[in-house]
């Protein structure tokens, strides 16, 4: 099957700090990158479709110049939490799209914003 | 807002048991998925069953999906203390690739 890495898996910052998150796809390209943030004990909300070399489209509610996404190339998309506070602690997943009908799942980070 | 709902939202039972868990929707799909997540961890897939058809199995896995219900249900035979852990369905919709998740499953097997 195919992997999708995040990095980093755990994070700790000072409210007001941006933060950054990476998620690659090690074995395969993906045109297009999801990304999801989860509450605890909820379930997955998706942010924003990814797509290499063009902006994010955003769901409706998800502020764009808060979570800034830029998917660079066809293996890296990378989310940025800017001037982070505390209501922005929760864990964030991407997963891969590999033009078939399933999308391959990062392991998570988990943001603490203190 | 998800437009998955699963029920029930928590199950209990004992190891051998079989466990069965529901989920509704309420647009056209593409495709409906099921996904396993660990607490703290990222999802794993385990089904995918698409809108032309009506059942798939996979091992101790077994997915029934009825579009005119919009409804699945996915029963997991002979359950073992290491299923524990929460599952998710997610619906493709007819657009494509964007995925929906239901609110899940919370599934704790007792050995």
């Amino acid at each position: 099957g195919a992997v999708v890495s995040q990095h980093p898996s755990r994070v700790i910052c000072k409210s007001g700090t941006s933060v950054k998150i990476e998620c690659r796809s090690l074995d395969f390209q993906a045109t297009t990158m999801f990304w999801y943030r989860q509450f605890p004990k909820q379930s997955l909300m998706l942010m924003a479709t990814s797509n290499e070399g063009s902006k994010a489209t955003y769901e409706q509610g998800v502020e764009k110049d808060k979570f800034l996404i830029n998917h660079a190339s066809l293996t890296l998309s990378t989310l940025t939490v800017t001037s982070a506070h505390p209501e922005d602690s929760s864990f964030y997943i991407c997963s891969a799209w590999k033009n078939t009908d399933t999308q391959y799942f990062g392991p998570g980070t988990r943001l603490t914003v203190l | 807002s998800q437009q998955g709902e699963e029920d029930p939202q928590a199950l209990s039972i004992q190891e051998g048991e079989n466990a069965t868990m529901n989920c509704s929707y309420k647009t056209s799909i593409n495709n409906l998925q099921w996904y396993r997540q660990n607490s703290g961890r990222g999802l794993v897939h385990l089904i995918l069953i698409r809108s032309n058809e009506r059942e798939k199995h996979s091992g101790r896995l077994r997915v029934t999906l009825d579009t005119s219900k919009k409804s699945s249900s996915l029963l997991i035979t002979a359950s073992r203390a290491a299923d524990t852990a929460s599952y998710f369905c997610a619906t493709e919709g007819a657009s494509g690739s964007r995925l929906t998740f239901g609110e899940g499953t919370q599934l704790t097997v007792n050995p």
